[in-house]
């Protein structure tokens, strides 16, 4: 089944403990994104991925890192969490980067920082 | 700078009464839009989307959009509502590098 998985789905950690949210799609996809969520406030980019190697910041990059050394792999990477970064996260991924190709989305994850 | 409104926060229908659901959107060029479906603990799924052509897409299940440029919109709509409808619905513009900017979304209740 094509599809694009995140784990952990759900995620409560400290300030301060470094933690990695793996994004891993099985569709060959070349662009790949994350997202976080807030209420009221949407969806918002996070990081994106061109393709292997090439990744650029989104909107709310600040305190998070990603890397794409495999095309079906976009881990996020909290270096240091805070409270702030508490949100429902949201990889998605697309046949190329491109505004007319769909984005199919992964499940989501719920990290808690306290 | 591409932004996506959605006016309404909170939206409440009867089962079997028509839904309209409004998206107003500022883009430079011409937009290409999504509508987008959460159910509660569910990931995000596509219900239709709009590049070019025919203003009036339709979608899954029984959705459709309207694209009026004159207006700047894309409203959802659903001539009969059923209670699996019950979600919150996002609309989004994608610009350039593939960027989603999505609306702050609409939650449908679904009375009986």
């Amino acid at each position: 089944e094509a599809q694009v998985t995140q784990n952990p789905r759900y995620l409560i950690t400290v300030t301060g403990k470094k933690l990695t949210v793996t994004c891993s799609q099985n569709m060959n996809h070349e662009y790949m994104s994350w997202y976080r969520q807030d209420p009221g406030l949407g969806l918002r980019q996070i990081y994106y991925s061109m393709n292997v190697e090439v990744t650029d910041k989104g909107d709310v990059p600040e305190g998070y890192k990603v890397s794409r050394k495999e095309k079906r792999n976009f881990p996020l990477i909290l270096e240091s969490p805070s409270p702030n970064q508490t949100s429902l996260y949201f990889c998605a991924s697309s046949p190329r980067g491109g505004r007319s190709y769909e984005q199919y989305f992964g499940p989501g994850t719920r990290l808690t920082v306290t | 700078a591409q932004s996506v409104t959605q006016p309404d926060i909170h939206i409440t229908v009867s089962e079997g009464a028509s839904l309209e659901l409004r998206c107003n959107y500022s883009y430079g060029a011409t937009p290409y839009l999504f509508w987008y479906v959460q159910s509660p603990g569910q990931g995000l799924q596509l219900l239709l989307k709009y590049f070019s052509g025919d203003t009036l897409v339709q979608g899954i299940k029984g959705f459709e959009a309207e694209f009026k440029r004159s207006q700047s919109s894309f409203n959802l709509r659903k001539p009969s509502v059923h209670w699996s409808d019950a979600a919150e619905y996002f609309c989004a513009v994608v610009g350039t590098a593939s960027k989603l900017t999505f609306g702050t979304g609409t939650r449908l209740q679904v009375t009986l």
